[in-house]
């Protein structure tokens, strides 16, 4: 049973461009979280997401940031317009049901603005 | 958001039992401790969890003092690979839908 699956590991944009983060759960695992991490810092909650719904953006910026996680296919977290201020560390997580017990973390995508 | 307190920093000797210590005096009668690693910016991974009662898995054991504002993480036999940042987190059973990470304590595993 593989993982949490992100990809890319790492990704270098541009300012102004447009950065798209996927995120494949484990296999049975409907619930996704998405989490940032800046330089030296603890992880922060921006999203939480089950299939076709998101139930709890609370940590999302209120513009430029956005995310889906569709019948089919992977979650994906779409930044907009990139600043320098994006860049970090971003992991999901998922999970069978809404218990973090059984949640796995993936090995995060490593953004840069450059 | 912070609801748990741990020290910056601590080293450990190989071989040794490393007891990271957390408080919480805040906490709730219906909130769990769990507690999380980080190593070297890898995702994060999930080590144990508990109410009221001691736990022990094959990781680690965690221990509540009985009026819950505390709990320690023991690791029994601290290797290298143990270094990491630990996360102490309380979160209720059906609260919020986040774990809050805050900066957590960087244990040196030293051989």
């Amino acid at each position: 049973n593989a993982g949490v699956m992100q990809n890319p590991r790492h990704l270098v944009r541009r300012r102004g461009q447009e950065a798209r983060l996927r995120c494949s759960p484990m296999k049975g695992h409907s619930h996704v979280y998405w989490y940032r991490q800046l330089p030296e810092e603890g992880l922060k909650f921006m999203v939480y997401l089950q299939k076709e719904n998101i139930i709890d953006e609370s940590g999302m910026p209120k513009e430029r940031f956005s995310a889906e996680f569709p019948k089919e296919g992977p979650s994906i977290l779409r930044i907009q317009q990139v600043v320098r201020g994006d860049s970090a560390a971003y992991f999901c997580a998922s999970s069978p049901d809404r218990d973090y017990t059984e949640a796995f973390f993936g090995q995060g995508t490593r953004l840069t603005v450059v | 958001d912070a609801k748990t307190t741990q020290p910056t920093s601590m080293d450990c000797a190989e071989g040794r039992a490393a007891n990271l210590p957390c408080n919480h005096s805040t906490i709730s009668g219906n909130e769990y401790v769990y507690w999380y690693r980080q190593i070297h910016s890898q995702g994060p991974q999930y080590i144990i969890h508990g109410l009221k009662n001691n736990e022990t898995n094959e990781m680690a054991s965690l221990i509540i003092t009985e009026d819950r504002k505390s709990s320690t993480l023991i690791l029994p036999h601290a290797t290298l690979r143990d270094t990491a940042v630990y996360y102490c987190i309380v979160r209720g059973e059906t609260g919020a839908n986040n774990l809050f990470f805050g900066t957590g304590t960087r244990l040196t595993v030293i051989p």
